[in-house]
């Protein structure tokens, strides 16, 4: 059973517009929210997280938005370039001890010169 | 600064063939992570470790084992390969649970196994 979705595959986008990615979670004990970009033949690098008190993070071209009604959070890049084009995993976590990220399958982004 | 260093970075084993992943990290962090990546799988947690002599099981640890004599190492060990663990592997290590509070998991650049 999947608990942090990500539905779309991959997503192309112009550079210079808005870079939307998705991710839905199940799982409602779910309080921490992060996003992990990585390139080909590198590991996973933190890129933004959120905690479930707020519901907007922002950091630089970088914002994520939780909705905890909906289960839901999305990634916006702005203005996107092409150094973006990469994977990006959602991520989320329920506080503990012995918490664990539970990662998403990805979503592959390129950014069109 | 090395921060995460997974030794080795490929290896090829024959089915049944056994065979160590280490994972090293110099930032003191108290948790760390096993990871195996997938296409069209995403990230899944094999094992991990909230601190020396601790592991504990993740969502796919069937197949493997861990040990975590060190604070700095955190060692994978296949006993039997089996095809079935062809796969990316990453090591992470956090200051926190999950990365929490700090919000990140530092990873390693990954080891490529492949089992025939």
């Amino acid at each position: 059973d999947q608990q942090v979705k990500q539905n779309s595959p991959s997503l192309s986008v112009q550079e210079g517009r808005i870079s939307i990615l998705n991710c839905d979670y199940t799982n409602s004990m779910f309080d921490y929210f992060l996003w992990y970009k990585k390139y080909p033949a590198e590991g996973p690098t933190f890129l933004i997280s959120i905690s479930s008190i707020k519901d907007k993070n922002e950091d630089g071209r970088f914002t994520v938005f939780l909705n905890k009604s909906a289960k839901h959070l999305s990634l916006h890049i702005v203005p996107s370039q092409p150094g973006d084009s990469a994977v990006y995993f959602c991520a989320a976590s329920v506080a503990g001890a012995n918490s664990k990220l539970t990662f998403g399958k990805g979503i592959t982004l390129s950014v069109r010169p | 600064n090395a921060g995460v260093t997974q030794t080795p970075k490929f290896r090829v084993l024959k089915t049944g063939q056994s065979m160590t992943l280490l994972c090293a990290q110099d930032m003191n962090h108290e948790y760390m992570y096993w990871y195996r990546q997938d296409p069209g799988m995403g990230l899944r947690l094999i094992h991990y470790s909230v601190g020396e002599g601790t592991t504990a099981k993740g969502e796919v640890p069937d197949g493997y084992n861990v040990s975590r004599l060190k604070k700095q190492n955190f060692l994978l060990g296949l006993e039997s390969a089996a095809p079935s663990q062809t796969s990316v592997y990453f090591c992470a290590s956090s200051y926190e649970a999950s990365g929490r509070g700090t919000g990140e998991l530092f990873f390693g650049e990954g080891s490529r196994l492949t089992v025939l």
